[in-house]
């Protein structure tokens, strides 16, 4: 079974630029994550989907990020424009059903200069 | 508002041993908890899941608890080896209708040859 495949793995930007990241999760799974871990942390929910409807953006910087899933499989996480700050890994998790057991991508390492 | 702790933050035995990590959380009303595994550079790869119901999970030389009268779960490696040297994280549901995962910290591990 194909796990949750994550694009780029690295990406350098300057700030002020944007950067967009793409996850497709397992196939059959209807709840997508997008978490924001800066190093030496644990993860932090960005937002949530369930199928194509957005469940919890609570802690999602809306004036610098945006993110979709248009037709309820895959997903793309937007920064626009980016700071200093958001030197991350974004990772991208799914699950079968709601509150169900979490399986995450590779991640996509993002360094703003 | 829960929050997830995970002490010591790091961790260095010889190999051979047996040894606990300790995840404890704030608020009993939990739906489930999941122990995540995490090389450098890497996603997150799925240990074990524990369902509220349930006092333990194992899978080969992995073992975890979970207590939610004490708020504690623990994950117990036996015969550590230098392979198990990673980040290990816990991370809870508060409920089943969410889906927020809510992530400690992390210990990182070093088993020493």
């Amino acid at each position: 079974e194909a796990g949750v495949a994550q694009s780029p793995r690295y990406k350098i930007i300057e700030k002020r630029q944007s950067v967009a990241f793409w996850c497709n999760p397992i196939s059959g799974h209807a709840t997508l994550y997008w978490y924001q871990q800066i190093l030496g942390q644990g993860p932090k929910l960005l937002i949530q989907f369930q199928n194509n409807g957005v469940v919890d953006d609570s802690q999602l910087p809306k004036d610098r990020f945006s993110a979709e899933r248009l037709k309820g499989v895959d997903s793309t996480l937007k920064i626009q424009p980016a700071k200093l700050e958001d030197s991350a890994v974004y990772l991208c998790a799914s699950s079968l059903v709601v509150s169900g057991e979490l399986f995450f991508g590779e991640g996509s390492r993002l360094t703003v200069l | 508002k829960q929050e997830v702790t995970q002490i010591p933050a790091a961790l260095s035995v010889p190999e051979g041993e047996n040894l606990v990590l300790n995840c404890s959380f704030t608020d009993s009303a939990i739906y489930n908890l999941q122990w995540f595994r995490q090389d450098p550079g890497k996603g997150l790869t799925s240990l074990l899941l524990i369902q509220s119901s349930q006092r333990e999970q194992t899978s080969g030389r992995l073992n975890a608890s979970l207590d939610k009268s004490s708020g504690r779960s623990t994950l117990y490696i036996a015969a550590s080896q230098p392979g198990d040297s990673a980040t290990y994280l816990c991370a809870l549901h508060g409920s089943s209708n969410t889906g927020k995962l809510i992530f400690g910290q992390g210990t990182t591990l070093q088993v020493k040859p």
